[in-house]
């Protein structure tokens, strides 16, 4: 089975820190996401990562990086949380190729800004 | 480029009953389309795709939707409610090619009545 995983199910953080979150898949999956889920919002794309060290900006990338040097592994980065940033923040992976495009989720990590 | 729009953010049926939640989809290229569950507390779970071929794709836990391009719909169905199916059901599009972003709905609360 395809496992995500994501480095903590809970933070909290004061404002104005460095936060990083992080995300390993062990499939070989080539892209990688991360989504911000808040209530009727949906999951809104923040980053995504095609390859090793290239990444597009979602739909609300502002106030937010990411980092992939290793293909299994993709960070997510606030670099001076603020308290807008308090939301449930979820990692997907999926493979390249023409029928087996689905992502693959990890349980997601709740962030909390105080 | 891809969006999902998904009517009603909150659909209530009795137990036993039709199961339909609608999502219309907009891309620039043929899509693929996904509908995924959430259950409470958990990550999301892919329930059904639509890549290419037949148009009317089956599921898990006895969802089917069907991709109508006409009407840019890719609609859930369900003849029979059960208490279990309980959650919030996110549609969602990607491009087709190896490199695409997946694109989210708002997503549709179902609520089951007995």
């Amino acid at each position: 089975d395809v496992k995500v995983t994501q480095s903590s199910r809970y933070l909290v953080k004061r404002t104005g820190e460095k936060v990083f979150l992080e995300c390993v898949q062990d499939m070989d999956h080539e892209n990688m996401f991360w989504y911000r889920q808040d209530p009727g919002l949906g999951l809104r794309l923040i980053y995504f990562s095609y390859d090793v060290k290239m990444k597009e900006k979602g739909d609300i990338p502002e106030g937010y990086s990411v980092s992939r040097e290793k293909k299994e592994r993709f960070s997510l980065i606030l670099e001076s949380a603020s308290t807008n940033q308090t939301s449930m923040y979820l990692c997907a992976s999926s493979f390249w190729g023409t029928l087996n495009t689905e992502a693959f989720f990890g349980q997601g990590t709740r962030l909390t800004v105080v | 480029a891809q969006s999902v729009t998904q009517l009603g953010s909150h659909v209530s049926v009795s137990e036993g009953a039709l199961v339909l939640l609608r999502c219309n989809y907009s891309s620039s290229v043929p899509p693929y389309l996904f509908w995924y569950v959430q259950y409470p507390n958990q990550g999301l779970q892919l329930l059904l795709k639509y890549t290419t071929g037949a148009t009317l794709v089956k599921g898990i836990n006895g969802f089917e939707a069907e991709f109508k391009k006409s009407e840019t719909s890719f609609h859930l169905t369900k003849p029979s409610a059960h208490m279990s199916d309980a959650a919030e059901y996110f549609c969602a599009v990607s491009g087709g090619s190896s490199a695409s972003k997946i694109i989210f709905g708002s997503g549709t609360r179902l609520s089951i009545r007995p």
